[in-house]
Order: structure tokens, then sequence, then C-alpha cells
């Protein structure tokens, strides 16, 4: 199994400019979540799903939308990039039942 | 609103010896709190998972407590390791809600010198 992966693993964007993050995963789960960190800050919840077609707002949810079309794929997408949204963008999921959550590696986003 | 706090955020030890990684939160209220190590450029791999009803849980040389009344939680480090180095962090989840959703701390850099 290959677990949570993330595409792509780092991405310079200017101003204004949009992309996708994809997030994918084959542990059958059914919760996916996205998150960011930045430094001197602990990572704060984006958005999330509770399963295939379904997401909610985290903590820090403005300027990015998402979208759960498969299980298996969580989609984060910046419409109009800016600089306060350079960071880590980590993805993560986990089981229906469970407690713990697998991260993928993370994707590096520079927005200049 | 919950927040949690590890101090400290760096710590650079010799190899072998023991050490105590320390994280706080004010809401005593969780339902669980978990420890999780972050190496530099990869994702958070989870180490210990504590309930609220537990006062500890361990793994090979990681044993991790949890003191809810006074909102504290700790994890041992026996004998470290350099492969013990990386950054730790801890996480709490509070109770209501299904979300699973973690507040987590800025995490404490660890190095253990050879």
């Amino acid at each position: 199994n290959a677990g949570v992966t993330q595409t792509p693993k780092f991405r310079v964007l200017k101003t204004g400019q949009s992309m996708t993050l994809l997030c994918a995963q084959d542990m059958n789960h059914e919760y996916m979540y996205w998150y960011r960190q930045d430094p001197g800050m602990g990572l704060r919840l984006i958005h999330y799903s509770v399963g295939e077609g379904t997401t909610a707002k985290g903590e820090v949810p403005d300027g990015y939308n998402v979208s759960r079309l498969k299980k298996q794929n969580f989609l984060l997408g910046l419409e109009s990039a800016a600089p306060s949204q350079t960071s880590v963008y980590f993805c993560a999921s986990r089981v229906w039942r469970g407690e713990t959550q697998y991260f993928g590696p993370g994707t590096r986003l520079l927005v200049l | 609103k919950q927040e949690v706090t590890q101090i400290p955020a760096a710590l650079s030890v010799p190899e072998g010896e023991n050490l105590v990684l320390n994280c706080s939160f004010t809401d005593s209220a969780i339902y669980n709190l978990q420890w999780f190590r972050q190496d530099p450029g990869k994702g958070l791999t989870s180490l210990l998972l504590i309930q609220s009803s537990q006062r500890e849980q361990t793994s090979g040389r990681l044993n991790a407590s949890l003191d809810k009344s006074s909102g504290r939680s700790t994890l041992y480090i026996a004998a470290s390791q350099p492969g013990d180095s990386a950054t730790y962090l801890c996480a709490v989840k509070n109770y209501g809600g299904a979300t699973n959703k973690l507040i987590f701390g800025t995490g404490t850099l660890l190095a253990v010198q050879p």
C-alpha cells in the first residue's frame, strides 16, 4: 500500500493564479483532511470530508475549496492564490472508527 | 478555545541520555491526546495515543503520560539515539463533534548528538 500520497511535492505560484492539490489514499478510509503548517504555528485544519461527496469547513477555510468526488481522492483548490497561502499543506486520512490519522508527505507551496 | 503549547521549542542532547518533552493544554475536557513525530520534509507519524481515561501509554523506548487535571502530557524517550532526531508534536482531540479534529502544538525540535 502507498498509504497517503500528495501531488505535487512543491509548487511556485504567482499571486492570483489558481491550482489544485491532490491527495490520494489507498486504505479505503472514510475521513480525509487538509491541514496547513506554518512556522511557529501548529497544524491547522482547512477542510475535511467524512465520506465521498461530503465536505466541511475546518478552522481556516477562507480562500480554499475542496471536493471529494471519489472516496480515495480529496482535492484542495486555490482559486486566486495569495502570499498568505504560502505554506506546507498536509493531507491525512483515517478509518471511520479509528483515532489515528495517517499523513501524506506534504506539498510545499510558495506564492510570490 | 483549546490551546496547546510545547516547551521547549528545541532541545539538543547527547546520545544515550533520557529526555522528557512537554505538552500543555488549556481545556482539560479532552477526548484523547496523541504524540506525533515529523521528520524533515516528511509527514507526521503517530507514535502514541492516550485516551482521556488512561494515565500513560508505552511503545518501546517511548512512554507518554497524561494528567488531565493539570492539563499536561509528557513524552519520555529512554536511551536516546541519533535516529530519534525529529520534531515531536502533540495534538489533542476535544469532546464533541464527529470530525476527529485535532488541535496541534507547535512542536519540539529534538537533536540527538552522536
